[in-house]
């Protein structure tokens, strides 16, 4: 099935980098989601996104929608050992209409170092 | 109420065993979704009910039977399930137009 493509794949940082990571996509998408995912949890929703440009924040978090409507870019500033976890795209490509299959990217593994 | 909740936390079952999952949700959100993931893989859509009716499956094995008793609440009943069946098994909900979809903390299945 179709897929997104999200890099990095892994990502070892120290407390108080920023990070960034995107996913991209050969069509055209209309809404981009943002996850996080602990061990043995569910993911949990960060950021929505619904407009080419769109530029949204939760605290540290900030995600924009890409211009081309086929990316989509997270990052995360001052980062703290709480940020661990695996971080999933999700989207909804052009003329999906009803259908509500999201498709995801591969997920970034961000560890932070204390 | 705003999370998704799912019984049980953890399943272990053999091969021959009957067993349910449950999900449920008041925030009167009208779709429901069942996923299946495997470790360190994005999750992989099952079953979608919308306003209590089956409207997408993506061929899953008949073994996975799911059921919507009302707008609250999701099952998925499994039956000779396979070693390979294991996973964490999540359920979600989105309200009728949003794309937004809202996890549970999913049931970590065991098939011996």
């Amino acid at each position: 099935g179709q897929q997104l493509n999200q890099s990095p794949q892994s990502m070892f940082i120290q407390e108080g980098e920023d990070v960034s990571m995107n996913c991209t996509s050969s069509s055209i998408f209309n809404t981009w989601l943002w996850y996080k995912q602990e061990p043995g949890e569910g993911p949990v929703l960060l950021i929505a996104l619904y407009k080419a440009g769109e530029l949204t924040s939760n605290g540290r978090l900030t995600a924009q929608f890409g211009i081309t409507r086929k990316d989509s870019f997270l990052n995360i500033s001052a980062s703290i050992p709480s940020d661990v976890g695996i971080y999933f795209c999700a989207g909804l490509p052009l003329g999906a209409g009803n259908n509500r299959k999201l498709i995801w990217g591969l997920g970034t593994s961000l560890a932070v170092n204390p | 109420d705003t999370e998704v909740t799912q019984t049980p936390k953890h399943l272990v079952m053999g091969m021959t065993n009957k067993k349910s999952l449950k999900c449920e949700q008041h925030m009167g959100h009208r779709a429901m979704y069942w996923y299946k993931q495997k470790a360190k893989k994005p999750p992989e859509l099952m079953f979608v009910y919308s306003y209590e009716k089956l409207s997408i499956n993506e061929s899953v094995p008949s073994r996975f039977s799911p059921e919507c008793p009302n707008s609250s609440l999701l099952n998925l009943h499994l039956h000779a399930l396979q070693p390979e069946d294991s996973a964490l098994y999540l359920c979600a909900s989105s309200q009728g137009v949003r794309p937004e979809q809202f996890f549970g903390p999913g049931t970590r299945l065991t098939v011996l």
